[in-house]
């Protein structure tokens, strides 16, 4: 079926140092992928996005990037702060059936930025 | 702080009781969603709703009943839950569908307890 997959699962980086995520999608009309934080006993925040007409969008030290042809899309985080440890999630709309799209979450990725 | 707001933050109830989460956006999104997230894991749809109207039901038991009294306000009524529905409830809101490619805004959630 439809899916978003997301590696890896944990990161541990050194405060300072970057930090990528990557995400793969499988349904190639998807045209939309947000990036969401999720820190402790929060929602998930929306940070970045990036739309299919583009491929690569940037926010201070936020970027995210995205390969149509090989579907896959990636957030990039630099200079690393303790800050910055949290879960990040990627999505995509996925078809769902019936005309309807729906926006599907990847696993997650425990971010762990050492001091 | 959050433009979407969940009350109350948390919930404990027995099995027989009936309890209701509440969920508040005045960002004038016509689109409402609730998602249920486990531990550790992604959130996960329940119910999309599209201009007060129930749009999505993603096979979800009948314990669990939403209602959409306005544009602004969205409501999950709980009867009869089991230990297993215990999780984090969230509450998202968005301009139109999420899966036309619109940026979804999250609550911070209900913390529901099921002894």
């Amino acid at each position: 079926g439809e899916n978003v997959e997301q590696h890896p699962s944990t990161l541990s980086v050194q405060e300072g140092d970057s930090a990528v995520i990557k995400c793969t999608y499988s349904d190639s009309a998807s045209n939309y992928f947000p990036w969401y934080k999720q820190e402790l006993g929060k929602g998930p925040q929306l940070i970045i996005d990036i739309r299919s007409n583009v491929g690569e969008k940037k926010d201070q030290r936020i970027a995210v990037t995205l390969n149509k042809t090989a579907k896959h899309f990636s957030l990039h985080i630099t200079e690393t702060q303790p800050e910055d440890s949290a879960v990040y999630f990627c999505a995509a709309p996925l078809y769902s059936g019936a005309g309807s799209y729906q926006l599907t979450f990847g696993k997650g990725t425990k971010l762990s930025v050492i001091p | 702080d959050t433009e979407v707001t969940q009350t109350p933050k948390h919930l404990v109830m027995g099995m027989t009781n009936k309890k209701s989460l509440k969920c508040e956006q005045h960002m004038g999104h016509r689109a409402m969603y609730w998602y249920k997230q486990k531990a550790k894991k992604p959130p996960e749809l329940m119910f999309v709703y599209s201009y007060e109207k129930l749009s999505i039901n993603e096979s979800v038991p009948s314990r669990f009943s939403p209602e959409c009294p306005n544009s602004s306000l969205l409501n999950l009524h709980l009867h009869a839950l089991q230990p297993e529905d215990s999780a984090l409830y969230l509450c998202a809101s968005s301009q139109l569908l999420a899966g036309q490619g619109q940026p979804q805004h999250f609550g911070d959630g209900t913390r529901l307890s099921i002894l």
